[in-house]
């Protein structure tokens, strides 16, 4: 098992670049989310997934967007980058333990993106 | 809302010291509760979970003990390595959904 896998590791953009930042897991989990890390901040839940076809908000979804079209896949979208969204992002995974609850989530070795 | 607050870094202990990183936090019903460590340049992994009150959870000489009376998940090592050098996050979960503490960045000299 891969586990949960993202690209690009480093990514650099200017202001009001769009681009994609791919999430996948081989381990057929339900629950995907995004997160970005900050400085003193810890991570900040962006967008998450209970399923394919099923997306939410999480606290910090503004200028992002996400779809999940397969249980593997989870990419998060800068539709156009602000210095605002320099940052780590993280993806994570976790499976179903019951009737809305979930276990231990699973994280990515991030994406480290830099908005000029 | 739910919300988790750790102790601030960053802690720097001797090696061979005795660990620990106070986490407490504010959830209505009965999370499940995490502390996440993160080595430098790396993901976050998890070292140890504990899903209801009492429970203790352990992994590598860590240990943490789920307190409902307390609201308090505190991080423990009885002696520390340089090889535990890490950021280490405090984290609940409801539905699925994490919320975190800030980090406590930790260094251990020799």
């Amino acid at each position: 098992n891969a586990g949960v896998t993202q690209t690009p590791k480093f990514q650099v953009l200017k202001t009001g670049q769009s681009m994609t930042l791919q999430c996948a897991q081989d381990m057929n989990h339900e629950y995907m989310s995004w997160y970005r890390q900050d400085p003193g901040m810890g991570l900040r839940l962006i967008h998450y997934s209970v399923g394919a076809g099923i997306t939410d908000q999480g606290e910090v979804p503004n200028g992002y967007n996400v779809s999940r079209s397969t249980t593997e896949d989870f990419p998060l979208r800068l539709l156009s980058a602000a210095p605002s969204q320099t940052s780590v992002y993280f993806c994570a995974s976790s499976s179903r333990l019951g009737r809305g609850s979930y276990n231990e989530q699973f994280f990515g070795p991030g994406t480290r993106l830099t908005v000029l | 809302g739910n919300s988790v607050t750790q102790m601030e870094g960053p802690v720097t202990l001797s090696e061979e010291a005795f660990l620990t990183i106070n986490c407490t936090y504010t959830a209505t019903g009965y999370p499940s509760l995490f502390w996440y460590v993160q080595y430098p340049g790396e993901g976050l992994q998890l070292l140890l979970k504990a899903t209801k009150a009492d429970d203790k959870g352990s992994n590598k000489g860590f240990e943490a003990t789920y307190r409902k009376e307390t609201t308090s998940f505190h991080l423990e090592k009885g002696s520390v390595q340089v090889s535990d050098s890490a950021v280490y996050f405090c984290a609940l979960t409801q539905g699925g959904k994490l919320i975190f503490g800030q980090g406590t960045e930790l260094s251990v000299k020799p």
